[in-house]
């Protein structure tokens, strides 16, 4: 069966410091990856997906880049935290073709101080 | 402006007894339609799912209504256990590919079963 690894699952980082979150799918090949963020008070958002290696795109503009170094892995950065980047962040996956749900990760909190 | 919205909060039902949460959109370009539970501390769990060519869909307890005239779907539980006790979440999408991954989520109702 297939499984999905996000860590840390608590973070504190001061401001301007860098941001690493790694997220990794066992079981599958080929997975869409995402990675959706939760900030206070709003609903989930899609921050970036990636159908493939090295192929990410970016849904909203903000201080944060992703990387898909390998098939099933997916990695979440910052190379300078603002407060604004607090919150919940989850990775998911999903198979590539056709209508198919996301299986989520437990998410990282990042408290940005 | 949400697009898609779940009015209710919370809900308590009795073990035993039907949970009925509701769930309304405004994007009729809206294909795919699912409902996630969460417990704390955890993600959301999937849990059904209908695309837009069906009105409904059955897995077990659960079953997924899907009225695409009045942009309206709703997710019944029967019957209710306390282990259903969880914040449930609406999504939608309306792509293929990558974008069908860019669900845009409700903002969750809190589901209480008392024993």
């Amino acid at each position: 069966s297939q499984t999905i690894h996000q860590w840390p699952a608590t973070l504190v980082q001061p401001v301007g410091s860098p941001l690493s979150l790694e997220c990794t799918v066992e079981g599958t090949s080929n997975p869409n990856l995402y990675w959706y963020r939760q900030a206070a008070g709003r609903g989930l958002q899609l921050l970036f997906y990636s159908v493939g290696i090295g192929q990410i795109s970016s849904e909203v503009p903000q201080n944060l880049s992703a990387s898909r170094p390998q098939d099933r892995q997916f990695i979440l950065s910052s190379k300078k935290l603002l407060l604004s980047d607090s919150g919940f962040y989850l990775c998911a996956w999903s198979v590539y073709e056709g209508l198919s749900p996301l299986h989520f990760g437990n998410g990282t909190r990042l408290t940005v101080t | 402006d949400q697009q898609v919205k779940q009015n209710s909060p919370s809900l308590s039902v009795q073990e035993g007894r039907i949970s009925i949460l509701n769930c309304d959109y405004t994007n009729s370009m809206f294909d795919y339609f699912l409902w996630y539970k969460k417990y704390p501390a955890e993600g959301p769990t999937f849990l059904i799912s209908i695309s837009s060519i069906k009105d409904k869909n059955e897995d077990g307890r659960f079953t997924v209504f899907l009225n695409k005239s009045a942009k309206h779907l709703s997710l019944h539980i029967v019957p209710s256990q306390p282990g259903d006790s969880a914040v449930y979440f609406c999504a939608a999408s309306g792509g293929y590919g990558g974008s069908q991954g860019n669900l845009i989520f409700g903002k969750g109702t809190k589901l209480s079963v008392k024993p």
